[in-house]
C-alpha cells in the first residue's frame, strides 16, 4: 500500500529537550514537506526538500530542523529554541512532474509538558 | 500578511442542498489552487485542483471555479452528504505540486444537516 507514515501519532516533550518527528514514504516522490497546524488554522510551511540532500526553509522555520539523506525519508527535530512546540505536525510529499497535489501523512501530536 | 482567505469559517448547509464554498488569494504568482478535506487529528485528503489556465475543474460532486480578475475561486458540492461534515481547505501555490510549498487558508467548517 503506497503512501506516507508518521510516527509517532502522540509526543510528549519536556522543556529544554529536542525531539525528532519521523516521516516516511513509499509513493517514490522526490519533494517532501513539513507543515505545522494550530487550533482554527490552517497549515504554515516549516521546510521543504524537493530532492535528496537538499532542504529549504519554509514561513516559519524558525527552532526546526531537517535531514533529506534518503528519498523516502524526511525527519523533522523540533529543538528547545522553538518557543511554543505544542501543535499538529503533517508531513506531505509530491511528484511535481506528474502531479498537482502534494499527499498527506496521518500527522503528529506534540505536546509540551 | 495572509495570501490565501477563506471568510467563513462555517457553513451549515441541509442534505440533498449545494454547498458553494469560497476562497480569496492576494498573491497574483499563484498558478495552482487546490481543495483538502480535514477531519480533526487527520492529515487532509486532497479533493480537487485547478490551474490558472482553467477556469472550471469537475471530478464527480465537486467542481471548482476559478476567477482570475477577481482572485477568487469556490468549491461546489453537489448534492451534499453527510460524510460531507468536515472542515475545507483552499491551498495555492506559485509551482506545480506546490513544489515550493502550499499555502493554506484557514479553513471553513461544513455542517451538513439531515
Amino acid at each position: 500500500d503506497g503512501g506516507i507514515t508518521q510516527s509517532p501519532k502522540y509526543l510528549f516533550r519536556k522543556e529544554g529537550q529536542n525531539v525528532t518527528l519521523s516521516c516516511e514514504q513509499n509513493l517514490n516522490h522526490d519533494a517532501m514537506y513539513w507543515y505545522r497546524q494550530d487550533p482554527g488554522q490552517g497549515l504554515r510551511l516549516i521546510y521543504y526538500s524537493q530532492i535528496v540532500n537538499d532542504f529549504q526553509k519554509g514561513d516559519i522555520a524558525e527552532g526546526y530542523s531537517v535531514s533529506r539523506e534518503k528519498k523516502e525519508s524526511f525527519p523533522l527535530t523540533v529543538t528547545s529554541a522553538q518557543k511554543n512546540p505544542t501543535a499538529f505536525y503533517l508531513c506531505a510529499s509530491s511528484d511535481p512532474g506528474n502531479q498537482e497535489t502534494q499527499y498527506f501523512g496521518p500527522g503528529t501530536r506534540l505536546l509540551v509538558l | 500578511d495572509q495570501q490565501v482567505k477563506q471568510n467563513s469559517p462555517s457553513l451549515s448547509v441541509q442534505e440533498g442542498r449545494i454547498s458553494i464554498l469560497n476562497c480569496d488569494y492576494t498573491n497574483s504568482m499563484f498558478d495552482y489552487f487546490l481543495w483538502y478535506k480535514k477531519y480533526p487529528a487527520e492529515g487532509p485528503t486532497f479533493l480537487i485542483s485547478i490551474s490558472s489556465i482553467k477556469d472550471k475543474n469537475e471530478d464527480g460532486r465537486f467542481t471548482v471555479f476559478l476567477n482570475k480578475s477577481a482572485k477568487h475561486l469556490s468549491l461546489h458540492i453537489v448534492p451534499s452528504q453527510p460524510g460531507d461534515s468536515a472542515v475545507y481547505f483552499c491551498a495555492a501555490s506559485r509551482l506545480r505540486g506546490g513544489a515550493d510549498g502550499l499555502t493554506f487558508g484557514k479553513g471553513t467548517h461544513l455542517i451538513i444537516q439531515p
